[in-house]
């Protein structure tokens, strides 16, 4: 089975503070992703990864950044927490190559920005 | 731009009887199609795709139809049973595409 892990499932922080959030997965996987997901508006990319240090922005990067230093690991970095970034965060990682691929969720980390 | 759209924000079914799960696309591009199951405080978990060869993918209770003309599927769930209240996500990707586009989600509960 494929497994995708999170460091935090709860993580408080306050305006201003840098945070780090770390996904693993086991699967020797290619593709690494980061979403956030906010009541009403589903599931929105933030930034992916196809391999080791490389990196795409997805479609609200702004405010973050991320890091893939080693194949199972992709970080996201909240460079200056702010609280309109107080939402669910949610790692995804997928094979690659031809045809279609699903992708494989971790818990998930409820990020809270005071 | 939402290209994935889910117009219904929840549904309640009794239990036994079907559900009906609907999802609108407008990319052309869109050629790999996913339902995904999520229950709160925890990450979404793969249940059914279908790809544009196919107008429709069972799986146990779990269908899923494609109509491509009218860029449109949907997800069925026969019988419902409660344990499947959850929040339903749509996505599509291009074939051979990383990126999966998500809906807005769909919350449906079955009452008993």
């Amino acid at each position: 089975d494929v497994k995708v892990t999170q460091s935090s499932r709860y993580l408080v922080k306050r305006t201003g503070e840098k945070v780090f959030l770390e996904c693993v997965q086991d699967m020797d996987h290619e593709n690494m992703f980061w979403y956030r997901q906010d009541p009403g508006l589903g599931l929105r990319l933030i930034y992916f990864s196809y391999d080791v240090k490389m990196k795409e922005k997805g479609d609200i990067p702004e405010g973050y950044s991320v890091s893939r230093e080693k194949k199972e690991r992709f970080s996201l970095i909240l460079e200056s927490a702010s609280t309109n970034q107080t939402s669910m965060y949610l790692c995804a990682s997928s094979t690659s190559g031809t045809g279609g691929y699903e992708q494989y969720f971790g818990p998930g980390t409820r990020l809270t920005v005071t | 731009d939402q290209q994935v759209k889910q117009n219904s924000p929840s549904l309640s079914v009794q239990e036994g009887r079907i559900s009906i799960l609907n999802c609108d696309y407008t990319n052309s591009m869109f050629d790999y199609f996913l339902w995904y199951k999520k229950y709160p405080a925890e990450g979404p978990t793969f249940l059914i795709s279908i790809s544009s060869i196919k107008d429709k993918n069972e799986d146990g209770r779990f269908t899923v139809f494609l109509n491509k003309s009218a860029k449109h599927l949907s997800l069925h769930i026969v019988p419902s049973q409660p344990g499947d209240s959850a929040v339903y996500f749509c996505a599509a990707s291009a074939w051979g595409a990383s990126k999966l586009t998500f809906g807005t989600g769909t919350r449906l509960q079955v009452t008993l």
